[in-house]
């Protein structure tokens, strides 16, 4: 079973338009989690970074929380433009073997 | 600052026929990274390098071998390609140090590989 669960799969907004994605991830202990932002043939950019005593993160238009008690995090994208048109992925750092686990991707697309 | 750079971009192959996927970075970063990235699936770790002449498999080993070359380079060697290794492949890079989980990592482009 996956270890991170993201959901919504995909979604299309309109431009303009505010939108919350959702990782729920079974990892523990963990010492991070990132949000990373993949645009169509590119690799991952990491977006915003948290650790287990952090529960809000900003980047821009771009916020992400943590509830480190159930174990979920959400990205939420503010007044969308059409660049932010891209997969986001959730990647949880597992703390005893500093591995790295990767959710499957939300996939964004904003329409005008 | 080129940051990781891959080669090439994309490749097509025959079954059974072999290939090197190559990567660099220049941010003198220690560990280095190979992911797949298949539809329907997050990111895989295939093989990575923790520092210049140390390497360890991943999560997806079979098929693949690595060479850490140097601290700038660290490439994927395919021996003889198959259908399933159809896919987006990235390497990536990352300042880790020891008792440290803060590090960043960056990811090259890809290179889009078909088995035929």
């Amino acid at each position: 079973k996956n270890q991170v669960e993201q959901s919504p799969q995909s979604l299309i907004i309109l431009e303009g338009k505010n939108c919350t994605l959702q990782c729920n991830y079974t990892v523990s202990p963990f010492s991070n989690l990132r949000w990373y932002k993949q645009d169509t043939g590119r690799g991952p950019v990491s977006l915003t970074i948290m650790t287990f005593s952090e529960n809000t993160k900003s980047n821009g238009r771009y916020t992400a929380t943590l509830d480190a008690d159930t174990k979920q995090s959400s990205l939420h994208i503010t007044a969308s433009q059409l660049s932010d048109s891209a997969s986001y992925i959730c990647v949880v750092r597992d703390y005893g073997n500093n591995r790295l686990a990767f959710g499957k991707g939300n996939q964004v697309v904003v329409i005008p | 600052n080129a940051g990781v750079t891959q080669t090439p971009k994309f490749q097509v192959l025959k079954t059974g026929q072999s290939m090197t996927l190559q990567c660099a970075q220049d941010m003198n970063h220690n560990s280095m990274y190979w992911y797949r990235q298949d539809p329907g699936m997050g990111l895989r770790l295939i093989y990575y390098s923790a520092s210049e002449g140390t390497t360890d498999k991943g999560e997806v080993p079979n098929g693949y071998n690595v060479s850490r070359l140097n601290k700038r380079e660290f490439s994927l060697r395919l021996e003889s390609a198959a259908p399933s290794q159809t896919s987006v492949y990235f390497c990536a890079s990352s300042e880790e140090r020891s008792g440290v989980h803060w590090e960043t990592q960056y990811f090259g482009p890809g290179t889009r590989l078909l088995v035929l």
